[in-house]
């Protein structure tokens, strides 16, 4: 299967403070996630992103297909946003494959 | 509109038992699926399938039976339950179509003891 690499592992903000996620990941991809886990343990859908760049209010993606990777950017953080990042990454479109994550923690 | 929709939301097995974790989706999607995650290694699929009648194997599927008879629901079955499938369990649902997104059920959380 694909392999997926998150980066960094773990990631403590202050609030307000700005943040990048990288995503690499190790074949050819035609589709590309951004999820984000709550501390319920929800995962939001963020960004379907398999290449190009992507805004939704403070947060932001660009998927480089060609070079295999896939960043996140979160501007301004907010308590809110506390919680796991994952990227998964498919080309059949029946088989994704998860990273295991960024931990994020935004403190007052 | 429900989106996906996993019962129970938590479950209490003893070491053999069997049970099914349900999933329906009302969004006329063709593809669902079922993955599991555990403490550090993210999510991984165990089964999925394309349409009524059609599933296959994702990454870890020994221990997990599934069948589709209609659109909207997917089980999953644990024939004789083990502690190592003690998890999270979410159920994920897309069109088929390009560029569509997998959305995902709250998760079923199961404990084999």
């Amino acid at each position: 299967g694909i392999q997926v690499e998150q980066s960094p592992p773990d990631l403590i903000l202050q609030e307000g403070a700005n943040s990048t996620l990288r995503c690499n990941f190790s074949d050819s991809v035609n589709n590309l996630q951004w999820f984000h886990q709550n501390p319920w343990g929800q995962l939001i859908n963020l960004f379907y992103i398999p290449s190009g760049t992507k805004q939704n209010g403070r947060l932001s993606a660009t998927t480089v297909a060609t070079e295999r990777y896939s960043l996140l950017y979160i501007s301004s953080s907010q308590t809110t946003d506390s919680g796991v990042y994952f990227c998964a990454v498919d080309y059949t479109g029946n088989q994704f494959y998860f990273g295991t994550g960024t931990s994020l923690t935004v403190i007052p | 509109n429900a989106g996906v929709t996993q019962t129970p939301k938590f479950q209490v097995l003893k070491t053999g038992q069997s049970m099914t974790l349900q999933c329906a989706q009302d969004m006329n999607h063709e593809y669902m699926s079922w993955y599991r995650q555990d403490p550090g290694m993210g999510l991984r699929l165990i089964h999925y399938s394309v349409g009524a009648g059609i599933t296959d194997q994702g990454e870890v599927p020994n221990g997990y039976n599934v069948s589709r008879s209609t659109t909207e629901d997917f089980p999953l079955r644990l024939l004789s339950a083990a502690p190592s499938q003690t998890s999270v369990y979410f159920c994920a649902s897309r069109r088929v179509a390009h560029n569509s997104p997998l959305h995902f059920g709250n998760g079923t959380r199961l404990t084999v003891t």
